[in-house]
């Protein structure tokens, strides 16, 4: 139990679908992070939310939106996607965003654009 | 810029042998330093992290890595493996950046151990 929960696991979606993935943790933390994670690239970090406020986007599609609407909650919303934004997305949180804080992943989103 | 390199995308090694997974960095400015495993089908957990103070640093599971800095090095160790280690295996770098402490992640190292 990491303490760190999404939903759903699996997604399958067409590139005119709106969807949207969620994330939870228990931990009492400031701070939550959304990362893609495709094969053979290094994590991406899309956002950071401290304290219910965006700290970080970067540079991310505006096909994505995130929304933080308490300290426990952070939705990352989808719409008219590409398949090449098929990947992992993980969510993660930190007692605040400070660089030496461990971060708690969830253990993501495995999502697949037809 | 600063950047985080593994340079084994993937290492086999028989179970009981000893394993080093590489990391190097390159950064002018302080550094926090981490390694993350990600098992199959869940989310990356810590192992270790080097914060300040002793180069040397234990982890879960029986790892180690050590801090080099003069060779912006954070190989990770273990001297003898198991198969519940197969998993990839993730360096984390933070870089203190107009003070805003900016986390990069290696592209990981799978680790797989052979019976």
């Amino acid at each position: 139990e990491t303490g760190v929960t999404q939903t759903p696991r699996h997604l399958v979606m067409g590139m005119t679908n709106k969807k949207s993935l969620k994330c939870e943790q228990h931990l009492g933390h400031n701070a939550m992070y959304w990362y893609k994670q495709s094969a053979k690239k290094p994590l991406e970090l899309m956002f950071v939310y401290s304290l219910e406020e965006r700290v970080e986007n970067n540079s991310v599609p505006s096909r994505f939106s995130p929304e933080c609407p308490n300290s426990s909650h952070l939705f990352l919303h989808l719409h008219t996607l590409q398949p090449e934004d098929s990947a992992l997305y993980l969510c993660a949180s930190s007692p605040r965003d400070r660089g030496l804080d461990t971060q708690y992943f969830g253990p993501g989103t495995r999502l697949t654009v037809l | 810029a600063q950047s985080v390199t593994q340079l084994d995308s993937q290492v086999p090694v028989f179970e009981e042998a000893p394993v080093e997974l590489r990391c190097n960095y390159s950064s002018s400015v302080s550094v926090y330093l981490f390694w993350y495993v990600q098992y199959p089908n869940q989310g990356l957990q810590l192992l270790l992290k080097y914060l300040s103070g002793s180069t040397l640093v234990k982890g879960i599971n029986g790892f180690e890595a050590e801090f080099n800095k003069s060779q912006t090095s954070f190989h990770l160790r273990k001297p003898s493996v198991h198969i519940s280690d197969t998993a990839e295996y993730f360096c984390a770098v933070t870089f203190s950046s107009g003070g805003y402490q900016k986390v990069t992640f290696g592209t990981g190292t799978k680790l797989q151990v052979i019976p």
